[in-house]
């Protein structure tokens, strides 16, 4: 079965300050990883892949297979990044498995 | 405008009612999909099609069936509506046929309030 774990609910941060949401996922194969992103009233957005390998709005994140992890980071979180974040995983049944999710708010 | 969209924005409903919800996509995508957003974010897949194709979450209801009138829509349809019903309902499409994933769009929601 597959699975995705995002720890933490809520996260807040200053703006400025480093910000790092966790993402751990449990698969049996080799498995292709997203974070999506939805800012308040507005639909769920693709944010990136880990197969792209790039930077979106200052965002990045590297799988780990030893730790299977998928962590998203940006080094100075801006008051626009507060949104909810969902990491995602696609399996061989080629369905999106969502994490619960983390409400991430940047403080002035 | 190119998107995903759905109809209604908002469906409140008495309990044992039967609704449905309508999702279309001018993308020219070839799966859709329908997932559940409870109170508490949780975003879960309840459905995936394709022409030729439909993937079902083992833990949805028998209540709830989606139809397809063309590549194009997905209708999600509920009957004997139940208080835990009430959710956020997204509906989503993406090329999915062969190759990696693609990116799924997704429409703006459909909140279901059941009373």
């Amino acid at each position: 079965a597959q699975r995705v774990t995002q720890p933490e609910k809520l996260l807040s941060v200053f703006k400025g300050a480093p910000v790092e949401l966790k993402c751990n996922y449990s698969y049996s194969g080799s498995p292709e990883l997203f974070w999506y992103v939805q800012y308040s009233r507005q639909r769920l957005q693709l944010l990136l892949r880990h197969i792209s390998r790039e930077s979106i709005k200052g965002f990045t994140a590297d799988l780990n297979k030893g730790e299977t992890s998928f962590h998203l980071k940006k080094p100075f979180a801006q008051e626009e990044d507060s949104a909810m974040y969902y990491c995602a995983l696609v399996g061989s049944a080629r369905q999106l498995t969502f994490g619960s999710g983390t409400q991430l708010t940047v403080l002035p | 405008d190119t998107a995903v969209s759905q109809t209604p924005k908002y469906l409140v409903t008495q309990m044992g009612n039967d609704k449905s919800i309508k999702c279309e996509q001018n993308l020219g995508h070839d799966t859709m999909y329908w997932y559940k957003q409870d109170s508490k974010k949780f975003l879960k897949i309840m459905f995936s099609y394709n022409n030729k194709e439909l993937i079902i979450n083992e833990t949805v209801p028998n209540r709830f069936s989606p139809k397809s009138p063309d590549k194009a829509h997905l209708n999600l349809h509920i009957n004997s509506l139940e208080l835990g019903d009430s959710a956020v309902y997204f509906c989503a499409s993406s090329h999915n046929t062969g190759g990696p994933f693609r990116e799924q769009y997704f429409g703006p929601g459909t909140r279901l309030t059941v009373t």
